[in-house]
């Protein structure tokens, strides 16, 4: 299986900053990457797909960026709805398909 | 509106099974791939399951493959996990995804509420 590797696992930061997320593969992957964001108790919505193609309807403050085994998550303007989970996932192998172990992005 | 709602989780004996469902409302239902995802307590995601949008194709995580079966109704738009020989690590919130296309993408743009199984003794 691809790995998938987030860094940080955690992330602290103010409303109104711009944070970076990464995602490291285990072996490259083109452009076959997923960002999901995740708040508690509720289903993970689809951002980013094929590595930096906004999902319609998510704000343009998310972009991404990326190809082979490094991609990064950016949210510019941190906004209090922000705060979540991130979760990257390769489709690579959609077959088998993975995630990354999340990234908490806390106040 | 896309709307997915999963239904028959609940608790279970390790070893025993249960069925979900997932009624689907809002699109062409038998246009677009399904998958079935998890997500243990406090984890992160899982890939469980997915299917091709005539049912022809079906794919599964090693952890499952063996024990869970995929389906799909598309004259009723529902969608199904059978789940038998359960384990206490298969406890899960149980979510239903739309693929983002008619293939088989894995790229979800649409998931349901999630379904709570809790496999214990």
């Amino acid at each position: 299986d691809i790995q998938m590797t987030q860094s940080p696992s955690s992330l602290s930061a103010s409303v109104g900053d711009r944070v970076t997320i990464t995602c490291r593969a285990s072996q490259r992957i083109n452009n076959n990457l997923n960002w999901y964001q995740q708040k508690p108790g509720k289903a993970p919505i689809l951002l980013i797909y094929d590595a930096s193609s906004l999902q319609s309807g998510v704000s343009p403050r998310f972009s991404g960026r990326g190809s082979g085994t490094d991609f990064t998550l950016t949210i510019t303007s941190l906004q209090p709805e922000d705060f979540a989970t991130y979760y990257c996932q390769q489709t690579h192998s959609t077959i088998f398909t993975t995630f990354g172990q999340g990234t908490r992005l806390e106040i | 509106e896309v709307q997915l709602l999963e239904s028959g989780g609940g608790l279970v004996q390790p070893g025993g099974s249960l069925r979900l469902s997932c009624a689907a409302s809002g699109f062409s239902f038998s246009m677009y791939a399904m998958s079935w995802v998890r997500q243990a307590p406090g984890k992160g995601l899982e890939w469980v399951s997915g299917m091709s949008n005539s049912g022809g194709s079906t794919y599964y995580a090693a952890s499952v493959k063996g024990r869970f079966s995929t389906s799909r109704d598309n004259s009723n738009k529902i969608f199904y996990l059978q789940m038998n020989s359960l384990r206490v690590e298969d406890t899960a919130v149980y979510y239903c995804a739309k693929d983002i296309e008619g293939s088989y993408l894995a790229t979800w743009s649409h998931w349901g509420q999630g379904a709570l199984v809790t496999v214990s003794s």
